[in-house]
């Protein structure tokens, strides 16, 4: 059970927009700055959003990242085919177990 | 371009340790300013950080493992390790390594930027 929540699945059209949400509490999304992660099928991780909000170089201004109270949204317009990937959200979680958590994942269709 | 490659055996048998290398090129570990990280990923789920260490030696590793996780640094080869001991079915995972960029504030920024392409460790006799 991961400690950020994320659904499972999301899927849109090409060319379309699409949403990713993060939920979690006050002591990680709400008090804690968030990444957003795609994984294209068997591959790793690459960083798409940190801080919140902003893109390392080389990440196109299609991909953006949000945040508000306990919760995160990664958004994804004009839709191609090479977005289908699974996304992950992470942050801090500064709680007695204080470590790094992840969503568990979502998966994004292009349809 | 900083660039991370995982080895090591893709069996390890129950109670044994298991043991990964992260040789780290395009950039130096001893150069400072970012923490090296192990992550790992089971089976068609999501991504679980193990824990990080600096160039200088010091670690944080997730307190869920920190009893079976030893992370240590070689600078002279440019590269960093992962052992877990007492491995069990539920340790079977894609390992990865990762750059960690870990900014101290209030709060504390933290995020990966370089991540290895990942190595399958199954636990099976």
């Amino acid at each position: 059970q991961s400690v950020l929540t994320q659904p499972p699945s999301v899927s849109a059209a090409p060319g379309q927009k699409v949403t990713i949400s993060c939920s979690g509490s006050s002591s990680n999304i709400g008090n804690n700055y968030v990444s957003w992660y795609q994984q294209l099928p068997g591959t790793a991780p690459k960083l798409l959003i940190y801080d919140n909000n902003k893109r390392p170089s080389g990440i196109p201004d299609r991909f953006s990242g949000s945040k508000s109270g306990t919760s995160a949204t990664l958004g994804i317009t004009g839709l191609q085919t090479g977005d289908e990937a699974d996304y992950y959200c992470g942050t801090w979680d500064s709680s007695l177990s204080a470590d790094v958590v992840f969503g568990g994942g979502t998966k994004l269709t292009v349809l | 371009q900083v660039q991370l490659q995982e080895s090591g055996p893709g069996l390890v048998k129950p109670s044994q340790t298991l043991s990964l290398t992260c040789t780290v090129s395009g950039g130096s570990i001893s150069s400072g300013g970012y923490y090296w990280s192990w992550i790992r990923q089971h089976p068609g789920k999501g991504l679980e950080w193990i824990g990080y260490i600096y160039y200088s030696g010091s670690t944080y590793y997730n307190p869920s493992l920190k009893s079976r996780v030893t992370i240590s640094v070689d600078t002279s080869k440019n590269q960093f390790s992962l052992k877990l001991s007492s491995v069990t079915a539920a340790d079977t995972a894609v390992y990865y390594c990762a750059r960690e960029i870990a900014v101290a504030g209030n709060p504390p920024l933290i995020f990966f930027d370089y991540w290895g392409q990942g190595t399958l460790v199954t636990v099976s006799s």
